[in-house]
């Protein structure tokens, strides 16, 4: 079956910007993550949503990040007024129903600011 | 708060040889353990998922152990090939931590033909 999705593959954006990626998780999964993946680091945890609420938001660095999952499957993550420091691949992943298990990922969206 | 380190942070062998990757976590308090492999500029893919009941998981040509209780980890590689050549994260959830991986840097591996 289809795994997780993310689009775009690559966006570059100018500093101050507005941004939206989108992930789409495997289908029937329930919980939907988000993290950040800086050049030579492991990924770190952003935000995480079981059905259509974020169960656990305390990665987002501050304010200009927002994610949204309205209908309990597709979720967006929103940067306001990008900064350079934003630049980073953001990587999505989903799971089966609650508990914990094991998490598939996605080919993760590479953001540039210029 | 839960580290995860991984060591070493790259390692170069020649190919067919067998392999050992660590990973150790400072909060033994875990629900499970992952490895992945990342392919440069790819997503993660997960290789083998040990539960914090178990010891040890095997995959083909890869057996991952876990001691809780020391907090550790290791990956064992058998008869390692070119395609191997990758980087290899390892993750855990931490009871205190809300369902969320927590990622070690990861291990940079190169298999030479």
């Amino acid at each position: 079956g289809a795994g997780v999705s993310q689009t775009p593959s690559n966006k570059v954006t100018e500093k101050g910007k507005y941004v939206e990626l989108r992930c789409d998780p495997i289908s029937g999964h329930t919980a939907l993550y988000w993290y950040r993946q800086s050049l030579g680091q492991g990924p770190e945890f952003l935000i995480y949503f079981q059905g259509t609420g974020a169960a656990d938001d305390s990665g987002l660095p501050n304010d200009r990040f927002f994610a949204v999952r309205p209908e309990g499957s597709v979720s967006t993550l929103k940067i306001q007024r990008t900064e350079r420091g934003d630049s980073a691949v953001y990587l999505c992943a989903s799971s089966p129903a609650s508990g914990y298990n094991e998490q598939f990922f996605g080919p993760g969206t590479r953001l540039t600011v210029l | 708060k839960q580290e995860v380190t991984q060591i070493p942070a790259a390692l170069s062998v020649p190919e067919g040889e067998n392999l050992v990757l660590n990973c150790s976590f400072t909060d033994s308090a875990i629900y499970n353990l992952q490895w992945f492999r990342q392919d440069p500029g790819k997503g993660l893919t997960s290789l083998l998922l040990i539960q914090s009941s178990q010891r040890e998981q095997t995959s083909g040509r890869l057996n991952a152990s876990l001691d809780k209780s020391s907090g550790r980890s290791t990956l064992y590689i058998a008869a390692s090939q070119p395609g191997d050549s990758a980087t290899y994260l390892c993750a855990v959830i931490s009871v205190q931590g809300a369902q969320k991986l927590v990622f070690g840097q990861g291990t940079r591996l190169t298999i030479n033909p």
